[in-house]
């Protein structure tokens, strides 16, 4: 069983504040991570595919960086707006079959 | 199309009754991928077609669960004789490849057992 960890679990942010958060996954093995976007009643939304060990990848206010050696990945959201809140996920890949482990997700409420 | 479809989008069953879940991927991508949402945050991988080839199908529960994806049809979940742990949302996504391209998922169909 792949161990995928999220933390934190829930964040409350006020407006214009900057959050990020972290997933863990294991450092072998390692095929690709993923980062989902997912709000209440909707289906998750890809935010990041990342590959390669010290990929940086940016969206708008949202960023992501990963270290597969060491097996984490930070999300980060500068000047967090309250369309911003949703779960993030994130989905570690190890195989070229595409089976992914989900972490649990971290909650973020951004409050006015 | 240009999103992911599954119907129904509730359905609701008896325990010992079959479940069949349809899923229509994006055209033009050839990978398909089932999850099961049991718990509020959690995903289950469950099955994964590369066209109508089964992939990878670890997640599959096997007595009761199989899925296909045949050509020009949309890809087919089913449970044999469900049972109550079977009620979750089962999702379907699709995508272009494996490793550097986007999963797209689809609304969701939330099973019911009871």
């Amino acid at each position: 069983i792949l161990n995928v960890e999220q933390s934190p679990q829930s964040l409350h942010v006020q407006e214009g504040d900057s959050t990020n958060f972290t997933c863990s996954f294991p450092s072998s093995n390692f095929y690709a991570l993923h980062w989902y976007r997912w709000e209440t009643a909707k289906s998750p939304e890809a935010l990041f595919v990342m590959t390669l060990n010290g990929d940086e990848k940016k969206k708008g206010r949202i960023s992501a960086t990963l270290n597969t050696k060491e097996g984490y990945s930070y999300l980060y959201i500068k000047g967090s707006q309250p369309e911003d809140s949703a779960t993030y996920l994130c989905a570690f890949i190890n195989t070229n079959a595409g089976k992914s482990t989900f972490g649990d997700g971290t909650t973020l409420t951004v409050k006015p | 199309g240009e999103e992911v479809a599954q119907t129904p989008k509730h359905l609701v069953r008896g325990e010992g009754q079959k479940a069949k879940l349809y899923c229509a991927p994006i055209k033009g991508h050839s990978y398909v991928f089932w999850y099961q949402q049991v718990l509020k945050n959690e995903f289950k991988f469950l099955i994964s077609f590369q066209n109508e080839n089964v992939f990878d199908e670890t997640g599959m529960p096997k007595e009761r669960f199989s899925a296909k994806c045949l050509p020009n049809s949309p890809c087919s979940l089913e449970i044999q004789a469900t049972k109550l742990e079977d009620s979750a949302v089962y999702f379907c996504a699709s995508s272009q490849g494996i490793q550097r391209y986007e999963q797209y998922f689809g609304p969701g169909t939330r099973l019911t057992v009871t």
